[in-house]
This record gives structure tokens, sequence and C-alpha cells, in this order.
């Protein structure tokens, strides 16, 4: 079975840092590109950022470039999240997403991320 | 990256037919035959409903069908069924490895 499992959320204050991981399992992890997609409560879902199936290629949402970095090991079959600099607004569940192509397949169940002080 | 735009809600009974609207621009939905769309429910993970517009994954019931007409793309599901009662959203590649999501739109069963 396919499954990605996201952990690592919590409470942080503004302008801390946390550090988000995602293990994959039932797939070729090292085969695809990934993704970290969040949703805000009561808000609608947010593309965040996207990494080649190498990581030697990385893009992000304006609404964190510069504060949050996505990377892997593929020998760990894991994503990571590192987020530095938060803000009250990215306050969010984070799902990590397996992306076919150009959609997103499976899904996490996400971890959750609320800053706070 | 400003997100697509969604109805906000749409309702109908079952059996009926409802569709929902996803509005961008040129740059992401006018220009890319790659939306798709996500029904999540509360408290669960989203889950693909439809793929590169009008592709249907394995599992997912012919009553959804998708389409495309310059900047908007449409979800249309026929044949309403409670368990479609719903949040939806869609979202289209919008080039340079940047994915912009829609607002979402609540479907309800009466």
């Amino acid at each position: 079975e396919v499954q990605l499992v996201e952990s690592g959320g919590g409470l942080v204050q503004p302008g801390g840092s946390l550090r988000l991981s995602c293990v994959a399992s039932g797939f070729t992890f090292s085969s695809y590109q990934m993704n970290w997609v969040r949703q805000a409560p009561g808000k609608g879902l947010e593309w965040i950022s996207y990494i080649t199936s190498g990581g030697n290629t990385d893009h992000y949402a304006d609404s964190v470039k510069g504060r949050f970095a996505v990377s892997r090991d593929n020998a760990k079959n894991s994503l990571y999240l590192q987020m530095n600099s938060l803000r009250a607004e990215d306050t969010a569940l984070y799902y990590c997403v397996r992306e076919g192509h150009y959609w997103f397949d499976p899904w996490g169940q996400g971890t959750p991320v609320t800053v706070s002080s | 990256q400003s997100a697509l735009t969604q109805p906000r809600s749409v309702s109908g009974s079952p059996g009926q037919s409802v569709t929902i609207s996803c509005t961008g621009t040129s740059s992401d939905v006018g220009n890319y035959n790659y939306v798709s769309w996500y029904q999540k429910h509360p408290g669960k993970a989203p889950q693909l409903m439809i793929y590169e517009v009008d592709k249907r994954p394995s599992g997912v019931p012919d009553r959804l069908s998708g389409s495309k007409s310059g900047n908007t793309a449409s979800l249309t599901i026929s044949g309403l069924q409670a368990e479609d009662e719903a949040d939806y959203y869609c979202c289209s590649y919008a080039g340079s490895y940047i994915y912009v999501f829609g607002t979402g739109t609540q479907v309800t069963v009466l």
C-alpha cells in the first residue's frame, strides 16, 4: 500500500523554527517528485513547495520563499520541510504529497503546526 | 500566485447534477491541460478525483467528469449521492514547477 506519514508538527512561538518529516512506503520514493501542501484552519489548500526526485531542484510559493526549505533523503525514503521565521499565518495542517504527472496522489494525513506565543 | 476562483458552495438533491467552476488565468488554467480536482471530507486527507482536466483515476465513479474551456475548468457530479457531500478543490499547474489551488467549494446534498 502506498503510504505517506508526516510528523514533526507542534506548537512554536513566532520567529521560531520547526522541521517536518514525511516517511514514504509502498512505492519507489526516489522516482517521484514530492510536494508540501498546507491548509490553514477554515481555509483552502495552498501549495507551498516542490522538490525533484533527485533533490537537486526545489521551488516555493511566494508566501514561504526564503523561510522554508524542502529536502529529501532517498536512502531513508524521507521528505523534509525546514520552516524558519515562522509566523502566525503559517498555522496550518501540513500535507506531504506525491506528485504524478502534474497531479497529487496520495496525500498523507497531515501534521499540525501552530505558531503562537 | 493568486488562488483559482471557485464558488463557495453548490447544492443539489440526490440524483441531480451539480457543476463546480474553477476560474484562473491564461498563465495557469488557460495555458496548461494540467487541471486536477480533489475531494476532501472533514478530518480526512484530500483525494484525487480528476487529473489532466478530464481523466479519472481508477476507483473514481464515472459520475464525476471534468472539462475545460479557456481559463475556466469545471467538475460535474451527476447522479448526486450522499457520499458526494464534501469540499472540492481544483488545482492547476502554473509553470516553473509552481501550482495553484482553487478557493474550494462545499457541495451539499439536500
